[in-house]
């Protein structure tokens, strides 16, 4: 099955301090890329779709200058969570669907736990 | 995507199927009934998904009812590493990586 792995798994920063989180495909092509929030007891909440070579698309109320996503190859979209802060201490997680498959199927990583101290 | 409404939480004993229901009756005629389930401290995983035909995997079987207004994942047996939060999302068959997760059911398998 398709893979999608994430990096770090879990990373503990100083406040104001940038993390960068890695997500990748490891056996297919995506073209589009999406990152997710979850706090503790909560569900998933979509934070920006990535798309391949153009600008990510941001949903409402999340700071696209806070959360820089590139995604620059059909296999790796970046996170980069700067000047971050106790508040951005969250459960990230990305998904992909994969360039020629049935489109049906979304394969996500395994999450990445940003602690910011 | 249409709302779905599930139970916050459900218990099951090891080795009983798990019927997990879900409700959706705000569903339109082209969006997918699809299931994820999430362990502890983990991405989501997908699970199954189907329109209107009941569906059957290794995993899971999907049951949709005729007016597809809801619909109910069941584990045939069920196991302890079966225990996770699962989400049923209603949602067009395109882009499967953008969903709108909402709240889930906590399923507990016991000994």
């Amino acid at each position: 099955g398709a893979v999608v792995s994430q990096h770090p798994s879990w990373v503990i920063c100083k406040s104001g301090t940038s993390v960068k989180i890695e997500c990748r495909s490891l056996d297919f092509q995506a073209t589009t890329m999406f990152w997710y929030r979850q706090f503790p007891k909560q569900s998933l909440m979509l934070m920006a779709t990535s798309n391949e070579g153009s600008k990510a698309t941001y949903e409402q109320g999340v700071e696209k200058d806070k959360f820089l996503i590139n995604h620059a190859s059909l296999t790796l979209s970046t996170l980069t969570v700067t000047s971050a802060h106790p508040e951005d201490s969250s459960f990230y997680i990305c998904s992909a669907t994969r360039i020629g498959g049935s489109n049906t199927e979304a394969f996500f990583g395994q999450g990445t736990r940003l602690t910011v101290v | 995507d249409a709302k779905t409404t599930q139970p916050t939480s459900m218990d099951c004993a090891e080795g009983r199927a798990a019927n997990l229901p879900c409700n959706h009756s705000t569903i339109s005629g082209n969006e997918y009934v699809y299931w994820y389930r999430q362990i502890h401290s983990q991405g989501p995983q997908y699970i199954i998904h189907g329109l209107k035909n009941n569906e059957t995997n290794e995993m899971a079987s999907l049951i949709i009812t005729e007016d597809r207004k809801s619909s109910t994942l069941i584990l045939p047996h069920a196991t302890l590493r079966d225990t996770a939060v699962y989400y049923c999302i209603v949602r067009l068959n395109t882009n499967a990586g953008k969903s709108t997760f909402g709240d889930g059911t906590t399923l507990t398998v016991k000994p």
